[in-house]
């Protein structure tokens, strides 16, 4: 089955820097790739997701980049702020499905 | 539009113990999937609910099942419940299957969280 991996497990960066968090999957037939933020005892939400025919995706201060070649996909925060720190899970999915498989999660410390 | 309603919030039971979670998604979605979430495991997949019929399941014991009614609700069941299975069980939901197409997206509940004595 579908394996992801996730890194770094953890993050700090400073106010204002950019924070980036790199993930690999197993499977070639994945090609939808989400990102949720969630916070502490919080549910998983949502911030951006990306499908296979595209390469780059940007919502604001968040972006994702997708190589289907290398089977990896990153998550890039830049001008962090203090409400940016969670834990970051990004997740692979199958064509045609709905189940997510996740990497192990980052968590990410912006220190004002 | 109300979210993903899971009930109940927070359960302790004891080890033996059978457990019944329910979740109402999203009004219109009809796909409900369960995770398991936990500090060691990590968050793992444990089964997908499409019109009251089961599209896909986890790699979990048998103790572990669910169901999905005609109103698209759905409820999973553990049973003979261990201290592992601790956690805090996330329903979610879409408006159908197959997250790849566009425009479908899957909104997690809250959550429930067990704790095994």
């Amino acid at each position: 089955g579908e394996n992801v991996e996730q890194h770094p497990s953890t993050l700090s960066v400073q106010e204002g820097d950019s924070a980036v968090i790199k993930c690999t999957y197993s499977d070639s037939a994945s090609n939808y790739f989400p990102w949720y933020k969630q916070e502490l005892g919080k549910r998983p939400q949502l911030i951006i997701d990306i499908r296979s025919n595209v390469g780059e995706k940007k919502d604001q201060r968040i972006a994702v980049t997708l190589n289907k070649t290398a089977k990896h996909f990153s998550l890039h925060i830049t001008e962090t702020q203090p409400e940016d720190s969670a834990v970051y899970f990004c997740a692979a999915v199958k064509a045609a499905g709905n189940k997510l498989t996740f990497g192990g999660g980052t968590r990410v410390l912006v220190k004002p | 539009k109300a979210g993903v309603t899971q009930t109940p919030r927070y359960l302790i039971k004891t080890r033996g113990q059978q457990v019944t979670l329910s979740c109402s998604p999203i009004s219109g979605h009809r796909s409900v999937s369960w995770y398991q979430q936990t500090p060691g495991q990590g968050l793992q997949f444990l089964f997908e609910y499409f019109s009251e019929t089961q599209r896909n399941k986890g790699n979990f014991p048998g103790r572990f099942s669910g169901r999905q009614f005609s109103n698209s609700r759905s409820e999973m069941n553990v049973s003979t419940l261990e201290l592992g299975d601790s956690a805090l069980y996330l329903c979610a939901s879409s408006p159908r299957t197959d997250l790849s197409s566009g425009a479908n997206v899957l909104t997690f509940g809250a959550g429930s969280r067990l704790t095994v004595l």
